[in-house]
């Protein structure tokens, strides 16, 4: 049961132009959404937060969207550089507890490889 | 994630060997959660463990896996008797509080079940 899906197993972009990455989820549970980079032989390094209550989220290059409604979020990132090549993987957790006070796993989605060109 | 640390970054074991799989989580936190990426898929999670204690194990696969945070120490992951499919690249990353603060991941062990 794939809760958190990324549709998309690559995309090409060329380099100063928008990356928009997608992620699509099924459990309306899930209140808090990650977006995470991961180069090869590398662990996942940490881009970007949002939480159910908010719509946008906004880091430098990269700005995160959330559509509760429609259970989907995005990753943009503007402009784009050659060395955000990378696999990125876009994460959801839920409260572990009813008071919603503690956290837990994280679910995956398959990931998206972006390739920059120069 | 360059504080995470994890050990071996890869081992290779002949099937029915047992495989540890060491996690020192960033300093200062003392949550640690284990997560298992087979080829072309995304990260599954496995176990949340605080010190000396297992929170979430729902992940983890009925037999042969098991994972500790002792007192004194790094987070171990063990599979005995390993198989072919066993073979993936296992992630730990740590969190100061059990909140929705960020995990922060180690660089990973691969281990190749020959």
């Amino acid at each position: 049961d794939q809760q958190v899906k990324q549709n998309s197993p690559s995309l090409s972009v060329q380099e100063g132009r928008i990356s928009i990455l997608n992620c699509d989820y099924t459990n309306s549970m899930f209140d808090y959404f990650l977006w995470y980079k991961k180069y090869p032989a590398e662990g996942p390094t940490f881009l970007i937060s949002i939480s159910s209550i908010k719509d946008k989220n906004e880091d430098g290059r990269f700005t995160v969207f959330l559509n509760k409604s429609a259970k989907h979020l995005s990753l943009h990132i503007v402009p784009s550089q050659p060395g955000d090549s990378a696999v990125y993987f876009c994460a959801a957790t839920r409260p572990a507890n009813a008071g919603g006070t503690s956290y837990g796993k994280l679910t995956f989605g398959q990931g998206t490889i972006l390739t920059v060109h120069p | 994630n360059a504080g995470v640390m994890q050990n071996p970054r890869h081992l290779v074991r002949r099937r029915g060997q047992e495989a540890r799989l060491r996690c020192s989580p960033m300093k200062g936190h003392s949550h640690v959660y284990w997560y298992r990426q087979l080829p072309e898929e995304g990260l599954k999670f496995m176990v949340y463990l605080q010190k000396e204690n297992i929170i979430d194990e729902s992940g983890m696969p009925k037999e042969r896996f098991s994972a500790e945070f002792p007192k004194e120490g790094p987070s171990i992951l063990r599979i005995q008797q390993v198989v072919r499919g066993d073979s993936a690249a296992y992630f730990c990353a740590s969190s100061k509080r059990g909140t929705r603060e960020t995990q922060y991941f180690g660089p990973g062990t691969r281990l190749l079940v020959l």
